[in-house]
């Protein structure tokens, strides 16, 4: 079974400074791992999607995370915080689908980004 | 192209009624997957459909299920509602299974009185 952490529940940064937003996973095997976001009232929004081609990956809106497979890591990240970045972000592992069935995506309990103006 | 819809958008209800929530996924996705999001937490997988047949299932009560129509559409029925299943309900679209991309919904706002 696949399992993720969001090791901050709340993370405030002010607008200009870099955003760093921490994950940690677990998995029996080689997983897909996402970084979705989610503002108030809407649905969720893929920001990026690792599935081992690259281990720096860039996203949507100046976002990227870095595998760690060392680390069982996925750290989200982005230069410069904007006002616009206020959400709540989820870290996601990708389920398996084998004969016996799929199993979904796992999620974080989410971070929720508070920007300082 | 037009992304996951779904039907409706809030839904108030009682305990102990039935409830249906319908979603049409992306053009040309052949999965749908539903999860429940409780306020504050990530959202928990519920099932998952692949051309019209149940693929996974989360764990959840014997009165969730759903179903999915030759269009590829969706819905989830929930029986004898209780309290705790107000949450929000999102449907995801995704091409195939295992680790394809999963695109959400908006998500439909069930509340149980």
């Amino acid at each position: 079974a696949q399992s993720v952490t969001q090791l901050d529940s709340h993370v405030s940064v002010s607008e200009g400074t870099p955003v760093l937003l921490r994950c940690n996973y677990s998995s029996s095997y080689s997983p897909s791992l996402f970084w979705y976001v989610q503002h108030p009232n809407k649905g969720l929004q893929l920001l990026l999607k690792y599935t081992s081609a690259a281990t720096l990956v860039k996203g949507i809106n100046g976002f990227e995370a870095e595998f760690k497979k060392s680390e069982t890591s996925f750290h989200l990240t982005k230069p410069s915080a904007h006002m616009s970045d206020a959400a709540e972000y989820f870290c996601v592992v990708s389920g398996t689908y084998s004969g016996g069935g799929a199993d979904g995506l796992t999620f974080g309990k989410g971070t929720h980004l508070i920007i300082q103006p | 192209d037009a992304g996951v819809t779904q039907s409706p958008t809030h839904l108030i209800k009682t305990r102990g009624q039935h409830v249906t929530l319908r979603c049409s996924p992306i053009s040309g996705h052949k999965s749908v997957s539903w999860y429940q999001q409780v306020l504050g937490q990530g959202p928990q997988f519920i099932f998952q459909y692949y051309e019209k047949e149940e693929r996974g299932r989360g764990n959840f009560p014997d009165r969730f299920s759903a179903r999915q129509f030759p269009n590829y559409s969706s819905e989830l029925n929930v029986n004898a509602l209780l309290l705790g299943d107000s949450a929000l309900y999102l449907c995801a679209s995704s091409l195939g299974l295992g680790t394809d991309t999963q695109y959400f919904g908006p998500g439909t706002r069930l509340t149980v009185l």
